[in-house]
């Protein structure tokens, strides 16, 4: 099973300033077909899960550009250039190159 | 609009069985794939199961492996989930999601297992 290690888990951070969250899989994420299946999801509190950012980089829909996902192989991050208020609660990384699909721990953003 | 809508969380007594079910509207459920992702309240994301857009390949976490069973009804715009022998870490709130392209999850239904 793959094993992504989120960090940090928790992540204070003052409204307007940049935040980023990283993500390390226990192996490469690079499936059969070539593609890398990662993504990463954000639940506000009391709210189900919404997925932010698919294939590492591509924005959802609606998404602001506010947040980018980088990274390869096995290291990857979420990044927010200026935190709004409307971005608290957990931020977890997922893959599904492999089965079982798996999500990281979980980061917490609270605005500082 | 879109939605996802689960429904058939209950109270179940160790060792039963549930029957899970999702609908969708505003969306043409056969071109994703359906995903049961389930949380523990207060604790992290587990992807259960999913199916293929035709169903032909369906898979289960290890956690729930032969108790499990995921069917779609593409006509019917569904999808469900089949949990049998029911234990008590089996409880969990569910979420019925679509994955392609764009993502859409449901709001989750409750499944409390407890004697």
């Amino acid at each position: 099973e793959v094993v992504l290690t989120q960090s940090p888990l928790s992540l204070p951070v003052p409204l307007g300033q940049p935040a980023s969250i990283s993500c390390r899989s226990s192996q490469r994420l690079v499936s059969s077909n070539g593609a890398t299946d990662f993504a990463w999801i954000h639940q506000r509190p009391g709210q189900p899960p919404r997925r932010l950012i698919y294939a590492v980089s591509h924005r959802d829909r609606g998404v602001p550009d506010r947040f980018s996902g980088t990274g390869s192989d096995s290291d990857f991050t979420l990044s927010i250039t200026r935190v709004e208020a409307e971005d608290v609660g957990v931020y977890y990384c997922m893959q599904h190159s492999f089965w079982p699909h798996t999500f990281g721990q979980g980061t917490n953003l609270e605005i500082k | 609009e879109v939605q996802l809508v689960e429904s058939g969380g209950d109270l179940v007594q160790p060792g039963g069985s549930l029957r899970l079910s999702c609908v969708g509207s505003g969306l043409t459920l056969s071109v994703f794939w359906m995903n049961w992702v389930r949380q523990v309240p207060g604790r992290g994301l587990e992807w259960v199961a999913n199916i293929n857009p035709d169903g032909s390949l369906k898979r289960c976490v290890d956690s729930v492996g032969g108790r499990c069973s995921v069917s779609r009804d593409n006509a019917g715009n569904s999808v469900s989930l089949y949990l049998d022998t029911l234990r008590v870490e089996d409880t969990a709130k569910y979420y019925c999601v679509a994955w392609s392209t764009t993502a859409y999850w449901g709001q989750g239904v409750l499944v409390t297992v407890s004697s």
